[in-house]
C-alpha cells in the first residue's frame, strides 16, 4: 500500500533549538508533500507544500526538504520557541483532483522554556 | 469569511441512535472531505465529494453517508451509531488541483455509549 510515515514518539527539545521532524513514503513517488499544523482541541492548519522538483521551501523559521531518493521529507523549525508545541502532519494527494488527502500519524512537538 | 464551520462541537450518541454532523463553508470550494481521527491512527478519509451531487467513498466509509446538495454545505450521516465510531471528526475544504491545501474546520468531538 501507498503509505507515508512519520515518527509516531513525540520530539522534546529545548527552547532556541532546531527541531528537526521526518516524513517517510513508501510505495509511491508523490508529486508533491503537504505539511499541517494541529493544535489541542482544533483542526488542522496548512503551513508548507514542497514539489517533488524543490529541495527545500522556506517560510519565515520553517523549512521543509523533499529528498526523492530517501523517499522522504524533513520539516525543520529554526529557533523553537515553547508556542511551536504542536503536532505535525505530514501528506500527500492519494489521487489527483479529488481533494483526498493522506497523512501521516503526525509527531507531537513539545519546546521546553 | 467563517471558513469551514462544523456542529455540534461535542455530541454524546447511545448505540443505534443516528444522527447528523454539519459542515459549511463559504470559500465557494468545490473540493469537501470528512476525516476522523483516532489516537495512533492519524486522519483517515470517510468519504469526499468534487462538487454539488458527486460524492465518493474514502478510506472508511462503512457506517457512514452523506450528500452533497449545495456547494456550501457537506452534511455527515450516522445510520445506527456504534461504540467503534466514537471519534474526532473533521470537516475540510479546498479549491482543488495538483497542489490542493485544505482548509479544516474545528472539529465534532462524538462519543457513542
Amino acid at each position: 500500500s501507498q503509505k507515508i510515515e512519520q515518527n509516531s514518539e513525540a520530539l522534546n527539545i529545548q527552547e532556541g533549538k532546531t527541531a528537526t521532524l521526518t516524513c517517510n513514503y513508501t510505495n509511491y513517488s508523490p508529486a508533491y508533500l503537504q505539511w499541517y499544523r494541529q493544535d489541542p482541541g482544533r483542526g488542522p492548519v496548512f503551513l508548507l507544500l514542497i514539489r517533488e522538483n524543490e529541495k527545500e521551501k522556506r517560510k519565515e523559521r520553517l523549512k521543509v526538504t523533499f529528498d526523492t531518493t530517501l523517499k522522504q521529507s524533513l520539516f525543520h523549525i529554526t529557533a523553537s520557541q515553547p508556542a511551536d508545541s504542536a503536532t505535525y502532519l505530514c501528506a500527500r494527494l492519494g489521487s489527483s483532483n479529488t481533494g483526498k488527502l493522506i497523512f501521516g500519524q503526525g509527531t507531537t512537538l513539545q519546546v521546553k522554556p | 469569511n467563517a471558513g469551514v464551520t462544523q456542529t455540534p462541537k461535542f455530541q454524546v450518541l447511545k448505540t443505534g441512535q443516528s444522527m447528523t454532523l454539519q459542515c459549511a463553508q463559504d470559500m465557494n470550494h468545490e473540493y469537501m472531505s470528512w476525516y476522523r481521527q483516532d489516537p495512533g491512527m492519524g486522519l483517515r478519509l470517510i468519504h469526499y465529494s468534487v462538487g454539488a451531487g458527486i460524492t465518493d467513498q474514502g478510506e472508511v466509509p462503512n457506517g457512514y453517508n452523506v450528500s452533497r446538495s449545495t456547494t456550501e454545505d457537506f452534511p455527515l450521516r450516522l445510520l445506527s451509531a456504534a461504540p467503534s465510531q466514537t471519534s474526532v471528526y473533521f470537516c475540510a475544504s479546498s479549491r482543488g488541483g495538483n497542489t490542493d491545501t485544505q482548509y479544516f474546520g474545528p472539529g465534532t468531538r462524538l462519543t457513542v455509549l
